[in-house]
């Protein structure tokens, strides 16, 4: 099967500027995360759908960061105005339903404020 | 809230040589999962073996096993016969059993080097 595909795979913004990252999770899989991984530290949800609800956006920063997940499928994650602190790498990852379903991560993105 | 600590930022072993990764966490419930997941400079996670919370047979995948100890909310990595591409972050989760969400709590990781 077809891995969790992310992009860009790098991305480089002056603070202040907005970017997006993608990402199409493994087909059928319902459930969708975001994390968050600060260099030297392990991976921080940031926001997690069922289908294209929201499960669980409680360490998402909603001032600057919102995604989306239309048609329960691919999902984007925005942030707008980016801060130095932002820089880091952007995980997605995809479960199918059900507590003993492992999640399948993608490469990840890695955003460079300057 | 659940939380996962890694005590070692790094370790390092010998080439067929067996090292042990250590993780401890703090929970109040009584069912849930952990997993040790490898992340390679690729940057992709990748899952080594998980265990669940209420089976007393510590899990094993081959060159990997794990020493659960539950009382002791302890959760250790063995890797045995150690190659070069094991060098890599490894990271301890720990996930809910229940309550809606199933995300994954990572700890902080460790980094493995292997010397040839």
């Amino acid at each position: 099967e077809a891995g969790v595909a992310q992009s860009p795979r790098y991305k480089i913004i002056e603070k202040r500027q907005s970017v997006a990252f993608w990402c199409n999770p493994i087909s059928g899989h319902a459930t969708l995360y975001w994390y968050q991984q600060i260099l030297g530290q392990g991976p921080k949800l940031l926001i997690q759908f069922q289908n294209n609800g929201v499960v669980d956006d409680s360490q998402l920063p909603k001032d600057r960061f919102s995604a989306e997940r239309l048609k329960g499928v691919d999902s984007t994650l925005k942030i707008q105005p980016a801060k130095l602190e932002d820089s880091a790498v952007y995980l997605c990852a995809s479960s199918s339903t059900g507590y003993n379903s492992p999640l399948h991560f993608g490469n990840g993105t890695r955003l460079t404020v300057t | 809230a659940q939380t996962v600590t890694q005590s070692q930022p790094e370790m390092s072993v010998q080439e067929a040589e067996t090292v042990t990764l250590s993780c401890t966490y703090d929970t109040s419930e009584s069912d849930y999962y952990l997993f040790w997941y490898k992340q390679p400079p690729s940057r992709q996670m990748i899952l080594v073996i998980r265990q669940e919370a209420y089976k007393q047979q510590n899990a094993t995948e081959n060159r990997f096993s794990v020493n659960f100890q539950k009382a002791a909310k302890s959760f250790s990595l063995k890797i045995s016969d150690s190659q070069l591409g094991d060098a890599a972050m490894y990271f301890c989760a720990y996930r809910s059993f229940g309550g809606g969400s199933e995300k994954l709590v990572f700890g902080k990781g460790t980094k493995l080097t292997v010397n040839p």
